[in-house]
Order: structure tokens, then C-alpha cells, then sequence
């Protein structure tokens, strides 16, 4: 069965801090793997997705699959980067599996 | 243009009351889901559905059953509810081949 954890419920940092939001999985097929994102009063969007290996308002996410992480990673917290974060993993099925979510909060 | 709408916004209701709530999507995807969303935050898959198939989580009890009357909706009828029924619903929305989904704003369910 797949299952996605993430460890942390509240990471609370200051502006200019490194930011790691840990996600690990269990999945048996080849995994795809994802980071939604929902800010205050907002609904819940693709920040982004391991496949594109790209860079989205700073973060990115490298997916590790010797050790079964995908965690979300910015060198430079804002503020404006709080809000809730959910790692998801994509089934065949195309139905997500989100992880418990962690709440990042960036202090000034 | 709102992507993907659902109403009500909020939705409070007495236990043992059978309610719905609509999930309509303007991007002319294919495939259309409900989440739920407990009060620790937790999001949990209720169900897919295209035009093909209905796949449903096996956890969700049978009083919850997705209605969908064209491609661009996805209604959830909920019957006989309780109050564990209460949290926030998502609705959202994929292209077929994409694993980008699309949310709705919530459904806030309040079972008293």
C-alpha cells in the first residue's frame, strides 16, 4: 500500500533561514511524486512536481529514491512562503495520496 | 473564471440529514475527484471519476456517493449524516494523462 509521512506538523522559522520540509513514501511501483501548497484563505495548488525538476518561488524538491524522499528544500525563507504544505504521491489510478501536511511559518 | 467551483461555501446541518454539494469545473478536464479534509488537516482521496469509471476509496462509507451528470460536474450526495461527516470537502479536477490536479475553494460541512 503507498503511504506518504510527513514527519513534521509545524515548522516554524525565521525570514532568511533555510527551509527542509521532509517527505517520505512507500510506494511499489515507480513513484511520481508532488508538493501542493495552501496559503491562507486560499485553495490548495501544484507548487511542484519531481518529474519537471524545476524551481518554483525558490523551492525545490529532489526525489530520492534510495531513500524513499522527495523533501521540499529553500535556501531563503519569506514570509510570504507561509502557509500549509501537503507532498502528495501520484498511483496509478491517477488519485493523490497526500501526506498529513506540514505548517511552515515564517517569522520576521 | 473560476476554475473549479463548489457550493455552498459552508454548509452547516443536524445529523441524520441527507445533503449535497456541487463541484462544477470550466477547463474541460476529464477526470474529477472529491477530498476530504479533516480537522487536523489531513487530506484524504474520496473518489475519482471519468467518464469511464468511478474508483472509490475503499475507507469512504457507502452513505457518501458521487453524482455526476455531465463532464464538467461532480456532485457529493452525503445521506444519513454524522458528525464525523463534519470537515472541509474538495472538489478538483485533472486532464486525462496529466497528474496536475485543479482544486476547488472547499466546502466547509458542519454536522451538528
Amino acid at each position: 500500500a503507498q503511504r506518504v509521512t510527513q514527519p513534521e506538523k509545524l515548522l516554524s522559522v525565521f525570514k532568511g533561514a533555510p527551509v527542509e520540509l521532509k517527505c517520505n513514501y512507500s510506494y511499489s511501483g515507480s513513484p511520481e511524486l508532488f508538493w501542493y501548497v495552501q496559503y491562507s484563505r486560499q485553495r490548495l495548488q501544484l507548487l511542484l512536481r519531481h518529474i519537471s525538476r524545476e524551481s518554483i518561488k525558490g523551492f525545490t524538491a529532489d526525489l530520492n529514491k534510495g531513500e524513499t524522499s522527495f523533501h521540499l528544500k529553500k535556501p531563503f525563507a519569506q514570509e510570504e512562503d507561509s502557509a500549509m504544505y501537503y507532498c502528495a504521491l501520484n498511483n496509478a489510478g491517477n488519485m493523490l495520496t497526500f501526506g498529513g501536511g506540514t505548517r511552515l511559518m515564517v517569522k520576521p | 473564471d473560476t476554475a473549479v467551483s463548489q457550493t455552498p461555501k459552508y454548509l452547516v446541518t443536524q445529523m441524520g440529514n441527507d445533503k449535497s454539494i456541487k463541484c462544477e469545473q470550466n477547463l474541460g478536464h476529464d477526470t474529477m475527484y472529491w477530498y476530504k479534509q479533516d480537522s487536523k488537516k489531513f487530506l484524504k482521496i474520496m473518489f475519482s471519476y471519468n467518464n469511464k469509471e468511478l474508483i472509490i476509496n475503499e475507507t469512504v462509507p457507502n452513505r457518501f456517493s458521487p453524482k455526476s451528470p455531465d463532464k464538467a460536474h461532480l456532485n457529493l450526495h452525503i445521506n444519513s449524516l454524522e458528525l464525523g461527516d463534519s470537515a472541509v470537502y474538495f472538489c478538483a479536477s485533472s486532464r486525462q494523462g496529466s497528474y496536475e490536479q485543479y482544486f476547488g475553494p472547499g466546502t466547509r460541512l458542519t454536522v451538528t
